[in-house]
């Protein structure tokens, strides 16, 4: 069974600062990887994506892929209080475009 | 900025009735799919669908669910006889350039059988 693996948290953090969400998934063939956000109530809507090993930037936002240890990251830099929400990390199983999503990191920012 | 859109957004429906749930993908994406969300639990893959066919299916998606795309802008979900599990949020996701990459969601139904 492909799984997709994050701490549920709750991660709360201050105002200004950066939070680091995590995410591990099972299967190596995965090709690509995506950090979606979603507010309470509302659909998953995409942060980053991530294909390569590394880093990749966007704004305040920063993305880590390591496929050697299969596990993916996501930093946001000067935490808002908006940015409270629960993060899905999500991987692609390439087959058919399925996309196996972890249970989802809740964030809590406080001013 | 396109968007995928939804309808309805909320339904409500006895156990066995069927329901049809309706999604308008990004006007040139060319692959979709649909999700579910059961309340509290991860989101689950349903089907995807690609060249009139569909590519992929989960074992959710037994033979009470079928997928259509009746005409260039519509695709729907058809659940054919509802169970009180069926209750999800169902989401509706296109994209343009193949199952690789990034997939769009649509705001979703909320589905309750009582």
């Amino acid at each position: 069974q492909k799984e997709v693996e994050q701490n549920s948290g709750p991660l709360s953090v201050p105002e200004g600062a950066i939070a680091s969400l995590n995410c591990t998934y099972s299967d190596r063939v995965s090709q690509s990887f995506f950090w979606y956000r979603q507010y309470s109530g509302k659909s998953p809507e995409l942060i980053m994506s991530i294909y390569s090993n590394g880093d990749k930037e966007d704004g305040r936002f920063t993305a880590q892929l390591n496929k050697a240890s299969q596990y993916v990251s996501l930093l946001i830099r000067d935490s808002q209080p908006s940015d409270s929400a629960t993060y899905l990390c999500a991987v692609n199983s390439l087959q058919g475009g399925k996309l196996i999503f972890g249970q989802g990191t809740e964030l809590s920012v406080k001013p | 900025e396109p968007e995928v859109t939804q309808t309805p957004s909320h339904q409500v429906t006895q156990m066995g009735q069927e329901v049809i749930l309706r999604c308008v993908p990004i006007s040139n994406h060319l692959y979709f799919y649909w999700y579910r969300q059961i309340l509290g639990q991860k989101v689950e893959f349903l089907v995807s669908f690609y060249n009139n066919e569909i590519s992929e299916k989960s074992e959710i998606f037994d033979d009470q669910f079928s997928v259509e795309r009746p005409d260039g802008s519509n695709f729907t979900l058809k659940i054919r006889s509802t169970k009180l599990e069926d209750s999800a949020m169902y989401f509706c996701a296109s994209n343009d350039q193949g199952f690789r990459e990034t997939q769009y969601f649509g705001p979703g139904t909320r589905l309750l059988v009582l």
